[in-house]
Parts: structure tokens; C-alpha cells; sequence
């Protein structure tokens, strides 16, 4: 079992806006900065967000993140079915000096 | 352009070692801050950090494989070897390994290789 918290699994309709969660403690969500990760279906996990909010190159600005005190979230508007995937946060541990993902949320555009 | 891949058995036997080797191209682990990551997943679970080396050799370890895990690098041949020792058919996954470009205080992998699946069976 994860020690980052994420929801299993979230839907929601083409054009909408969805919200992942991701929950930790002080030692690591609380302490230092959250990434985001896309895996397609049978794909490396590709970088959607760093540094709790930012986007690099290349990653529209339908996604976003941010972070308050030991969780953070992820938030993604105009669903599209491409986004169909599954999505993971990570961070790093300041007590355990590793790094660590959450469980994953597999997110369904109905 | 930054590139990785992994490479290594696709199959070993219970109690066996596991070597595994992580080319780049298009940056070097003798950088300042950079480093390089390992990430396995088994079939149809979720990412679970392992190990992460970066451009000083300094190295760090999943608390729960770090009996089991060695990290090293090749600069020269724009390299990282993990080895996990003592496999298990629990073992098995897809091992990434990884990009990280030298943040402070978070994980970042901002490049990752296409993955190697490694079944451990006798």
C-alpha cells in the first residue's frame, strides 16, 4: 500500500473537469514538491506536472496542479477521451530519503 | 535530446540476480545535481520507486529493497546498472528507468525510458 494516497479510480463526461487527489504527511508531501505522471495504456509515465504547478513544455495548460500543506491535486478541464489514463503522484520522503508514488488513479472519460 | 533504455533478462529464475543497465544519450551524469532513477511496475499495478543515483555517486534506496539493491554508474559509458539480488516471482514488472534533472527537494523525472519487462519464473 502506497504511503501517497490517490483515489483508484474518477470519471467524468468529454468537455468536463475532473480532480485527483493525492495525500500524504509532513515528511513528504508537506516538505517538499509534488510531480505528476500520465501513463497511456502499455506506455512509460510521461511528466505532466512539476514543482507542485508547473508544466513543461509541451503540456497544455488544461492541466494543473496544486498543493496545500500535505496533499495536493491534480486538475484537468475540457476532458478529452485521449486523456483516458492513468495518473500518478510523487514525491519525495525527507525522513525515509526516498522517493515514492502514489497508488494511481485510473481516470475513465465517459 | 535526452534518451533512455533499459536492457537486460526478460526472464530469471527465483533466487537468482538481476542486472539491468539504463543507456543515455543527450546528458551526462557528471552534471551537477543530475541523476538517473529506477521504477518498476508490476502487470497492472502502480509505479513503486527504487533506487536513484546522482552525478556526485551519491545514492539512495526504497527503504524496503535496500538489502536487495545496488546502483552504480558508468560515466564514461553514459550508463547505470541496477542489480537486485534474491529475485522472486513477486519481482516481476516492467523496470523504467529514468531522467532526474537535479531538483532540489522533490521527485522529478522529466525523461523516461520505453521500459523493460522482467518475469521471474523457474
Amino acid at each position: 500500500q502506497s504511503v501517497l494516497t490517490q483515489p483508484p479510480s474518477v470519471s467524468a463526461a468529454p468537455g468536463q473537469k475532473v480532480t485527483i487527489s493525492c495525500s500524504g504527511s509532513s515528511s513528504n508531501i508537506g516538505n517538499n514538491y509534488v510531480s505528476w505522471y500520465q501513463q497511456l495504456p502499455g506506455t512509460a509515465p510521461k511528466l505532466l506536472i512539476y514543482d507542485n504547478n508547473k508544466r513543461p513544455s509541451g503540456i497544455p495548460d488544461r492541466f494543473s496542479g496544486s498543493k496545500s500543506g500535505t496533499s495536493a491535486t491534480l486538475g484537468i478541464t475540457g476532458l478529452q477521451t485521449g486523456d483516458e489514463a492513468d495518473y500518478y503522484c510523487g514525491t519525495w520522503d525527507s525522513s525515509l530519503s526516498a522517493g515514492m508514488f502514489g497508488g494511481g488513479t485510473k481516470l475513465t472519460v465517459l | 535530446q535526452i534518451t533512455l533504455k533499459e536492457s537486460g533478462p526478460t526472464l530469471v529464475k527465483p533466487t537468482q540476480t538481476l542486472t539491468l543497465t539504463c543507456t543515455f544519450s543527450g546528458f551526462s551524469l557528471s552534471t551537477s545535481g543530475v541523476g538517473v532513477g529506477w521504477i518498476r511496475q508490476p502487470p497492472g499495478k502502480a509505479l513503486e520507486w527504487l533506487a536513484l543515483i546522482y552525478w556526485n555517486d551519491d545514492k539512495r534506496y526504497s527503504p524496503s529493497l535496500k538489502s536487495r539493491l545496488t546502483i552504480t554508474k558508468d560515466t564514461s559509458k553514459n550508463q547505470v546498472v541496477l542489480t537486485m539480488t534474491n529475485m522472486d516471482p513477486v519481482d516481476t514488472a516492467t523496470y523504467y528507468c529514468a531522467h532526474d534533472p537535479g531538483r532540489a527537494a522533490g521527485l522529478l523525472f522529466d525523461y523516461w525510458g520505453q521500459g523493460t519487462l522482467v518475469t521471474v519464473s523457474s
